[in-house]
Parts: structure tokens; sequence; C-alpha cells
């Protein structure tokens, strides 16, 4: 049974850059089968997705428009973990942070684009 | 940006009781419509997608259906575990769209 576990400040100053990590177990982040992604969650924007890396022969990664300019999502395959780069915070992306994986298929079916597994969610607060 | 609407937005009713809840798209889904659940605290938990198939470990008290523009999903016999926020989500265009949740509480 896969395991996503975050880890990562709570606090980020305004301009500063957000860096968490999503650590896996029971799968692997160089599945082929899935795609691994950041969604946030707040008062103002509900649930947002973020972004998304996925191993497909290379390595891809695929970002909202809302933060396009600012985000890098990124897979460390030696410590099975993915992370997550926000630079330029404001107290706009305050919000609940969370890694999940897409519902696993076969390579040739695409990306499922939903999300079977979470992790615990990170408070993220942009506050000087 | 295809926007989800959610109603009703709150629903109260006892345990034991059948809920039905509502997803209306801005534009045709072709079934790709996902629905999780999600507890003060927890992150969401995927109960259905593609319309109809329930997750790995998903009770059959949950169902889902809908075509089009309009998705239902229904929990027919409310467990006190049931009594949560429960949110629809698109695939079918870019971006990727959540709807704004329905709250079912306690009668």
């Amino acid at each position: 049974q896969v395991q996503l576990h975050q880890s990562g400040p709570g606090l980020v100053r305004p301009s500063q850059t957000l860096s968490l990590t999503c650590a896996i177990s029971g799968d692997r982040v160089s599945s082929d089968r899935t795609a691994w992604n950041w969604i946030r969650q707040s008062p103002s924007r509900g649930l947002e997705w973020l972004g998304r890396t996925y191993y497909r022969s290379r390595w891809h990664s695929e970002y909202a428009d809302s933060v396009k300019s600012r985000i890098t999502i990124s897979a460390d395959t030696s410590e099975n973990q993915f992370s997550l780069h926000l630079n330029s915070m404001t107290p706009d992306d305050a919000a609940v942070y969370y890694c999940a994986r897409d519902l696993p298929r076969e390579p040739a079916a695409g990306i499922h684009n939903c999300f079977d597994s979470w992790g615990q969610g990170t408070l993220v607060t942009v506050s000087s | 940006e295809v926007v989800l609407t959610q109603s009703p937005a709150t629903l109260s009713l006892s345990p034991g009781d059948r809920a039905t809840l509502s997803c209306r798209a801005s534009q045709s889904l072709s079934n790709y419509l996902a629905w999780y659940q999600q507890k003060p605290g927890q992150a969401p938990r995927l109960l259905i997608y593609d319309t109809s198939n329930r997750a790995t470990g998903i009770p059959a008290r949950f169902s889902g259906s809908g075509s089009g523009t309009d998705y239902t999903l229904t929990i027919s016999s409310l467990e006190p575990e049931d009594f949560a926020v429960y949110y629809c989500q698109q695939r079918s265009n870019w971006p990727l769209t959540f709807g704004p949740g329905t709250k079912v509480n306690i009668k």
C-alpha cells in the first residue's frame, strides 16, 4: 500500500521560496504507470492542482498556468521522493499543500488525472 | 477552464438516510468526473472515478452516475463516518478543476 509523507517548513517569508518534499513508500517515483502531483487547498481558492512530474522514458513536468512562472517539481530517484519549489511567495499562496499520486494505469492508457493517494498535508503560512 | 458547481452547499441528514449530491459542469465532461471525501484535518480520499467506478476499498453504498454536464454521487444509507465534505473533480479539460464542495452534516 502506497504511503506519501510530506516534509518541509510551514512558515515562509514573503518573496521567499517554498520547498516541500514528498517521500514515497510502496511505489516508485520512476514508475511508468502513474504521476506525482502537488495540490493545494485554501478557503479562497478551494482545491487547486499545481503541477506534476512523471517518468515515461524520460522525466516530464507539467504545471498549472496560475503558477507556471514560479514553480518547479522534480523527482529524486535515489531517495524515492519528489519535491515542490514555489518561489516569490505571497500571502495569496498560503494554503494546505498536498502531494498526491495519480491513479495508476497502464502506460499506453496515459495519465489518469485523478488522485488515489495523498500526503498528510502541510499548512503553509506566508508571513514576515 | 471548466467550472464545477456543487449543490446543495450543505446537506443535513440522519444516519441511515440516502444522500444525493450534485455536480454540474460548465461544459460536457464525457464522464471524466471523480468524487472525493474529505474529513476535518485529513486529505481528500478518492471515492469514485470516471463517473461510476469505485476506487479500491470504497464501500458499495457509494455510487456515481451522470453524463454530459450533470453528475450525481449517491450514498445509499449514511453511516456515521460518512459525514464529511464531498468534492467533484473533472479531468476532461485542462486545467484539472475541483468543485467547491458539499458538506454533509448530521441533522
